[in-house]
């Protein structure tokens, strides 16, 4: 079975700080891996999903993730976070075969202050 | 393009009572979802459609039913809602391609007293 864990359940930062969300897989077979952000009372939106190919995958507003295969990881980062990044942010898997259910974390949310 | 549309926004059930929980979308696709999400569990698969006319349960299915009449519609159900059902529900749509992106509506936030 697949899972995806979020370590962290709220990140606060300052804005213009950098940001790092962190997240790991379990998996025994070849996955998709998503990250989807949530802003409040509002649906999910995807900021970037790695499929294959190059490890260093970059999304809308700002936001990058680097797939490492090694450590089970797709950790999602920002050099500088603007006060309206303050969201939640769910990292997400599906596998590339059959039915491709998507799996969720429980969301990390980034509270960005001024 | 509206997209992905729920209705309704808000609702207020009592214990026992029933409803229907409406998704519409307008990008021709074939995969739709119904997942609820609760503090701190992240979204589980209540119910999903591969196409017109076909239903599947996911992870969380029991208590609700589905219907997928329409391509562009799909409908969740609660015959008896009970409290634990309190939640939000999001329904989502993908087209068939190979890659899983989801494209989220604006969710239903429904309480049962």
């Amino acid at each position: 079975a697949q899972s995806v864990t979020q370590l962290d359940s709220q990140v606060p930062v300052f804005e213009e700080a950098p940001v790092e969300l962190r997240c790991n897989y379990s998996s025994s077979v070849s996955v998709y891996l998503f990250w989807y952000v949530q802003y409040p009372n509002q649906g999910l939106q995807l900021l970037l999903k790695y499929l294959s190919g190059s490890t260093l995958v970059k999304g809308i507003n700002g936001f990058e993730a680097e797939f490492n295969k090694s450590q089970t990881s797709f950790h999602l980062r920002k050099p500088s976070v603007h006060i309206s990044d303050t969201a939640e942010y769910f990292c997400a898997l599906s596998m590339n075969t059959g039915f491709q259910k998507l799996v969720f974390g429980t969301g990390t949310r980034l509270l960005v202050s001024p | 393009n509206a997209g992905v549309t729920q209705t309704p926004k808000f609702r207020v059930l009592k214990t026992g009572q029933s409803m229907t929980l409406l998704c519409a979308q307008d990008m021709n696709h074939e995969y739709m979802y119904w997942y609820r999400q609760d503090p701190g569990m992240g979204l589980r698969l209540i119910h999903y459609s591969v196409g017109e006319g076909t239903t599947a349960k996911g992870e969380v299915p029991d208590g609700y039913n589905v219907s997928r009449l329409k391509k562009q519609n799909f409908l969740l159900g609660l015959e008896s809602a009970a409290p634990s059902q309190t939640s939000v529900y999001f329904c989502a749509s993908r087209t068939g391609s190979s890659y899983n992106e989801q494209f989220f509506g604006p969710g239903t936030r429904l309480t049962v007293l």
